[in-house]
């Protein structure tokens, strides 16, 4: 168990559903990030909360959403997806102070159809 | 841009053997590096993390040295067993504001055959 929690495991979804993806991490961290990890890619950083506010957003198409609600959970809010979307999405949680180790979640492995 | 490059992309070694990962990273600019194991359709677990005031870290058959100056890491994995057949990561984190933000590398694929 690595303190870090993704829900769900597994997601299939058609391009005009809505969907969540949720995270939480037991670990008293109040920065929390979401990656991206696709087929032959190095994983992409995509969003940065640190303190519960976004600090960064790497040029993520609008089609996700996240949000914060407080320190110990993230959501990744996702609507009208493409098939290239397509990914393990990862959550991970660090200290907000600047870098310290982080911890990853197991994954929400997305399949677009 | 930072840029992370692992070598090999995969290794299959017979059980028993030592073995070497390497990486290196293109901004010599680090704040510390992290090496990551992956199972298949799994999350990452953390092995070991280097400050870049650091040499080298060791965890039990784990030894991860590095070279900022050159831009280079190296994770050296004694007596190989089956069980530590992953994925291997190479993470950068640079000196951001706050937070840990990590530029990975694709990763060397291990396989150790019984």
């Amino acid at each position: 168990e690595t303190g870090v929690t993704q829900t769900p495991r597994h997601l299939v979804m058609g391009m005009t559903n809505k969907k969540s993806l949720k995270c939480e991490q037991h670990l008293g961290h109040n920065a929390m990030y979401w990656y991206k990890q696709s087929a032959k890619k190095p994983l992409e950083l995509m969003f940065v909360y640190s303190l519960e506010e976004r600090v960064e957003n790497n040029s993520v198409p609008s089609r996700f959403s996240p949000e914060c609600p407080n320190s110990s959970h993230l959501f990744l809010h996702l609507h009208t997806l493409q098939p290239e979307d397509s990914a393990l999405y990862l959550c991970a949680s660090s200290q907000e102070s600047v870098g310290t180790e982080a911890f990853f979640g197991q994954g929400t492995r997305l399949t677009v159809v | 841009k930072q840029e992370v490059t692992q070598i090999p992309a995969a290794l299959s070694v017979p059980e028993g053997e030592n073995l070497v990962l390497n990486c290196s990273f293109t901004d010599s600019a680090i704040y510390n590096l992290q090496w990551f194991r992956q199972d298949p359709g799994k999350g990452l677990t953390s092995l070991l993390l280097i400050q870049s005031s650091q040499r080298e870290q060791t965890s039990g058959r784990l030894n991860a040295s590095l070279d900022k100056s050159s831009g280079r890491s190296t994770l050296y994995i004694a007596a190989s067993q089956p069980g530590d057949s992953a994925t291997y990561l190479c993470a950068v984190s640079g000196w951001e504001t706050s937070g840990s933000r990590l530029t990975f590398g694709e990763g060397t694929q291990l396989t150790v055959n019984p």
